[in-house]
């Protein structure tokens, strides 16, 4: 059962562009979604995190947009740079539970 | 700030030995994780400890035990290595309840001969 599932796979932009990265969930009860950064050889980092009083967060280049109702959520990357090249996981947790539910990630790959 | 270390960074072992990774954290933080990394399959809670001497099974906690005898440290032990898995294993710590925010590791890559 996978709860958190995260689309597409792998995605490919060009430097410039807004790359959009999918993640939905199952559980209602999740009221926390931080996003993961992941380089190659490198260990996952907070990238921006969300929690459902807000359908938006943004940091810098980093927005993510939330719809609480078909439990879609979506982190925008506007001015893709090639450094962004990376895998990212979506995340979710409900408060007082220690459990984070993670996605399978997305590969981003930015083409300069 | 601080910092997590995992040893060994990368673990080789032979089909049905029983192997332990570890993991130390200097954050003082509470709760501590152990997640497996495949390739195309995310992060898998193994196990975690809420705090010392705690321990809670994750949803792939088969075929691994785990310790949490000091706060600071918790090792992952897995009892007997299948041949061909390769797999990474990341160890995370957060404070507690008042925050969420998760701070990993660098990771043991297991190959298993």
């Amino acid at each position: 059962q996978q709860q958190v599932r995260q689309s597409p796979q792998s995605l490919t932009v060009w430097e410039g562009e807004t790359a959009i990265l999918n993640c939905s969930y199952e559980d209602s009860t999740f009221d926390y979604f931080p996003w993961y950064r992941l380089f190659p050889g490198e260990s996952p980092a907070l990238l921006i995190a969300i929690r459902p009083v807000s359908n938006k967060k943004e940091d810098g280049r980093f927005t993510i947009f939330f719809n609480k109702r078909e439990k879609k959520l979506s982190l925008h990357i506007t001015d893709s740079q090639p450094g962004d090249s990376a895998t990212y996981f979506c995340a979710a947790k409900n408060t007082g539970n220690y459990k984070y539910v993670f996605g399978a990630g997305t590969r981003l790959k930015v083409i300069a | 700030g601080g910092i997590i270390t995992q040893t060994p960074k990368f673990l080789i072992g032979q089909e049905g030995q029983k192997l332990t990774l570890k993991c130390q954290q200097n954050f003082n933080h509470d709760t501590m994780y152990w997640y497996r990394q495949d390739s195309g399959k995310g992060l898998r809670l193994i196990y975690y400890s809420i705090t010392e001497n705690d321990l809670q099974k994750g949803d792939l906690s088969e075929g691994y035990d785990a310790s949490r005898e000091k706060k600071s440290s918790f090792s992952l032990t897995v009892t007997s290595a299948q041949k061909n898995e390769m797999a990474v294993f990341l160890c995370a710590s957060r404070p507690g309840q008042g925050s969420a925010e998760q701070f990993f590791g660098p990771g043991t890559r297991l190959t298993v001969l």
